[in-house]
């Protein structure tokens, strides 16, 4: 069974970088992309961006400046950084497999999210 | 970027009814639609993808249709586990995007 798990702090300073990392088991991450997704408390969920094993990524215009996704294949791990970060930022962030079969793709299974506070 | 719009953005509903929620795309999209479900707390659970396509494991209650802009999801008898917010999303191009989602709530 394919679990994620975020893991990184639960409280930023406005100003500085958000950090999580989604750890995968029972998967290899070297066969998908994997993405991140983030919710602000009682709002609906955007897309952050995307990476595959091979370091390729893509991120939402939207925050294309300030995010940055990375993967460590020898932990089978990928992390997100965000820059810069305001109270527009704090939300749930989830990571998910972004799973690409027969031309289409979805996002399935996702991790339990984790809440990121953006105060001082 | 591709506008996703869902309605209705909530809906009440009893238990054993029909119901229906629809999802409109900014251009077309052909069959690069998904559906989740998401429960108070909980990560957004993946219930069809490709339009019409039931994950494996999600009951047979649920179904969804369309193609091209317009697209609907189906529960045709609701349960008590079906009350939750509903979000469509599209996997046309990037940015991916997700529709405001449509809570269904106990009458």
């Amino acid at each position: 069974q394919v679990q994620l798990q975020e893991s990184g702090p639960g409280l930023v300073k406005p100003s500085e970088t958000l950090s999580l990392t989604c750890t995968v088991s029972g998967d290899s991450i070297s066969s998908h992309y994997w993405s991140w997704i983030r919710q602000p408390p009682g709002k609906g969920l955007e897309w952050i961006g995307y990476i595959y094993y091979s370091g390729s990524t893509n991120y939402n215009p939207s925050l294309k400046s300030r995010v940055t996704i990375s993967v460590d294949t020898s932990k089978n791990q990928f992390s997100l950084k965000l820059s810069s970060v305001t109270a527009a930022d704090t939300a749930v962030y989830y990571c998910a497999r972004d799973t690409y079969t027969y031309g289409q793709n979805w996002f399935d299974p996702w991790g339990q999210g984790t809440l990121v506070t953006v105060s001082s | 970027d591709i506008q996703v719009t869902q309605s209705p953005s909530s809906l009440s509903a009893s238990v054993g009814d029909r119901v229906t929620i629809t999802c409109r795309a900014s251009q077309s999209i052909t069959n690069y639609l998904n559906w989740y479900q998401q429960k108070p707390g909980k990560a957004p659970k993946l219930l069809i993808y490709a339009a019409s396509i039931l994950q494996s494991g999600v009951p047979s209650r649920f179904s969804g249709s369309g193609s091209g802009t317009d697209f609907t999801l189906t529960i045709s008898s609701l349960q008590p586990e079906d009350f939750a917010t509903y979000y469509c999303q599209q996997s046309y191009s990037t940015p991916r995007t997700f529709g405001g989602g449509t809570k269904v709530e106990i009458k």
